[in-house]
Formats: C-alpha cells, structure tokens, sequence
C-alpha cells in the first residue's frame, strides 16, 4: 500500500532563516505531487504541483520554491523566511490519470 | 474569477443528520471532493463526484449538480467523532490542481 512521509512534524524558525520540508512517498511510482499551505482558520492554498522528475509548477508568487530531485521526493525550501510563511504545509500524491489526492501528515512552521 | 463557498460553522447533536452545502464557479470543472480534516491533522477523502447525482458511502452521501454549480456532503447518525472541518475542494483542470473552500466546522454535541 502507499504512504506518505513529511518531515519534521513541526518547526520553529526565526524570521529571515532558511526552509526546507521534505516529503516522500512510498508504493507508487511517478506520482504526482503538491505542496499546499493552510494558514489558521483559512482553506487550503495550492503552493506547487509536479508530474515528474525536475517538472515544477508554480501556482502562486511567492517566497518560496520546490524541488523534485527524485521520483518520490519533493521538497519545499526557502531562502529566507518570513513571518507570512507561518501556517500548516501539507504535502500530497495522486496517481497519474486519477484525480484522489492523498495528504501527508503535514509540517506545522512557525516563523518568529 | 475563482469562488467556492461553503458555511463557516453548523452545530448538530449525536444521532442527528447534518447537511454543508457548498457552492462553487470556478473556470473550469472536472469533479468536486469532499474532505474530512480534524483539528491540528491532514485532510482524508470522502468522496468524489463527477456526474450529477447522489454518491453514498456509509454515513456519508454527496450530492452534485453541475448545472447549479452545488454540492453537498449529507452526515447522517452523527457521531461525537464527526466532529471535524470539512473541505470542499474543485477540480478545476486536467493537471489536478485542487481548489479548496475554506472549510465548514461541524460540531457535535451529546
């Protein structure tokens, strides 16, 4: 069956530092992959899609970018964090041609 | 533009059915989700609708009319543990982009 990994669960983090959230996933081959964003109290807010190995999608301008170095591997990174990247990132997969997605566990960032 | 409303908050006792109704334009459509999400935990899929009609699964049934641009996701026999946010979210392309609502909180009480 598959699974999806995210790490670290949470994480603090001073304003201006570096961000990198790993997600990973595992009984599925070249699925498609999301980062979301859930501020408090909001809808989930689509942040990056990718199809495949180095294809990256980006839905909105923003102070962040991501990286699929590996079929199964997609991480999200910042440069240098704001107070507004605070919220809840979650992570997901679909199988190509389906339209389900599966959330990882999330990573709850909070930037101070 | 993009909208997809859903209310913010319905209370319902235990053993009772509970009705969110969401409404949604969007630019495109290629199905609408329902998800469950509980407090401080990542969403899990309900449901799935793509043709008009009633999908039901248990406790839950969803409802889609294409044509009104409406849904809804009918709880019946609440449960203390139906206590959760629930998404509403519209395939809005073929890539698999989601767009979710804001969410609509449903308490249960005893």
């Amino acid at each position: 069956s598959q699974t999806i990994h995210q790490w670290p669960a949470t994480l603090v983090q001073p304003v201006g530092s570096p961000l990198s959230l790993e997600c990973t996933v595992e009984g599925t081959s070249n699925p498609n992959l999301y980062w979301y964003r859930q501020a408090a109290g909001r809808g989930l807010q689509l942040l990056f899609y990718s199809v495949g190995i180095g294809q990256i999608s980006s839905e909105v301008p923003q102070n962040l970018s991501a990286s699929r170095p590996q079929d199964r591997q997609f991480i999200l990174s910042s440069k240098k964090l704001l107070l507004s990247d605070s919220g809840f990132y979650l992570c997901a997969w679909s199988v190509p041609d389906t339209d389900t997605q599966y959330f990882g566990p999330g990573t709850r960032l909070t930037v101070l | 533009g993009q909208n997809i409303d859903q209310p913010t908050e319905m209370t319902a006792t235990e053993g009772a059915i509970v009705q969110i109704n969401c409404t949604y334009q969007t630019s495109g459509f290629n199905g609408l989700f329902w998800y469950q999400q509980h407090a401080g935990e990542a969403p899990t899929f309900l449901s799935y609708n793509v043709l008009d009609g009633l999908e039901e699964k248990g406790r839950f049934s969803s409802f889609l009319s294409r044509s009104k641009g409406y849904s809804y996701l009918l709880l019946k026999e609440l449960q203390m543990k139906d206590s959760a946010s629930y998404l509403c979210a519209v395939l809005a392309d073929s890539w698999g982009k989601l767009q979710f609502g804001s969410g609509t909180q449903v308490v249960v009480t005893p």
